[in-house]
C-alpha cells in the first residue's frame, strides 16, 4: 500500500485563485518533500518540511505539516497557468537504516486556466 | 549540462530483449535510486544505492538489475524485457549525510516493450 496518498486526483482551478493539494501517510517520518512534475519530465524538488516543523514558506507556497494526522498541505497562493503541473508528496519513513529513502505518493494533477 | 543525465531519451525494444538504461550525475552525491513511473501509480523504487558497495532492492525489482559502476554512475538493466515493464524510468541522486535531502531528478527515459 502507498505511504503516502494525495487529494484531489485532479483539481482544476482558474489563474489568481489559490490551489491546495493534501497527503495523507502512514508511518511515522523524517521529513516530507513536495515535488513538481511537467507532463513527462523529470520531478523538480521544491519544498522540505521536518517532522519536527508545522509550517514552511517558499515564495507562493507553504506547506503544512500534522504529524498528529500524518497529514500535509501544499498550498499555492496566486496560481499561474505555469503551474500546470502533478505535485507529489514524499515521505522519509522513520526508523531503521534507510533515511533519506522516499516513498512517493500519486500525485494530484494541477491544471490552471489562463 | 544536466545534473543527472539519462540515456537513452526514448527506447522501444521487443520482448525478451536484455536492454541497459544509464545515469550518470556530476552532483557528487554518494546515492542514487532508479524510479519508474506509471500512469495513475506514482512512483515505485526498483533498486537504490547509498554508496559504490552498497545496492539495495526497492518494492519492485523483480525483472531488473542494477550496476554502480562509480560514484556518479548507476545503471539499470532489464534481463528479459516483459511488456509490463513499458513505463517512464527515472533516476534520481541525493546526499542526506551532506544536508541534501531532496531528490535531483533525471528527464527520464521512456521505454515501450513490445
Amino acid at each position: 500500500s502507498q505511504q503516502g496518498e494525495e487529494d484531489p486526483q485532479a483539481l482544476s482551478i482558474q489563474e489568481g485563485e489559490n490551489a491546495t493539494m493534501n497527503c495523507s501517510y502512514k508511518t511515522s517520518i523524517n521529513n516530507l518533500q513536495w515535488y513538481r512534475q511537467n507532463s513527462g519530465r523529470g520531478l523538480v524538488h521544491l519544498i522540505l518540511i521536518r517532522s519536527n516543523e508545522r509550517e514552511k514558506h517558499s515564495g507562493r507556497l507553504r506547506v503544512t505539516l500534522d504529524t498528529s494526522k500524518k497529514s500535509s498541505s501544499l498550498l499555492i497562493t496566486a496560481s499561474r497557468a505555469a503551474d500546470t503541473a502533478s505535485y507529489f508528496c514524499a515521505t522519509d519513513v522513520a526508523g531503521g537504516t534507510s533515511y533519506g529513502k522516499l516513498t512517493f505518493g500519486q500525485g494530484t494533477i494541477l491544471t490552471v486556466h489562463p | 549540462d544536466a545534473d543527472v543525465t539519462q540515456t537513452p531519451r526514448n527506447r522501444i525494444t521487443k520482448t525478451g530483449k536484455r536492454i541497459m538504461l544509464e545515469c550518470s550525475q556530476t552532483k557528487g552525491h554518494d546515492r542514487m535510486y532508479w524510479y519508474r513511473q506509471d500512469p495513475g501509480l506514482g512512483l515505485r523504487l526498483i533498486y537504490y544505492s547509498f554508496d559504490v558497495k552498497d545496492i539495495n532492492k526497492g518494492e519492485i525489482s523483480d525483472g531488473y538489475s542494477v550496476s554502480r559502476q562509480a560514484q556518479a554512475k548507476f545503471s539499470l538493466s532489464l534481463e528479459s524485457a516483459i511488456p509490463n515493464q513499458t513505463a517512464l524510468y527515472f533516476c534520481a541522486t541525493s546526499d542526506p549525510n551532506r544536508g541534501y535531502y531532496g531528490y535531483t531528478f533525471g528527464s527520464g527515459t521512456r521505454l515501450t516493450v513490445v
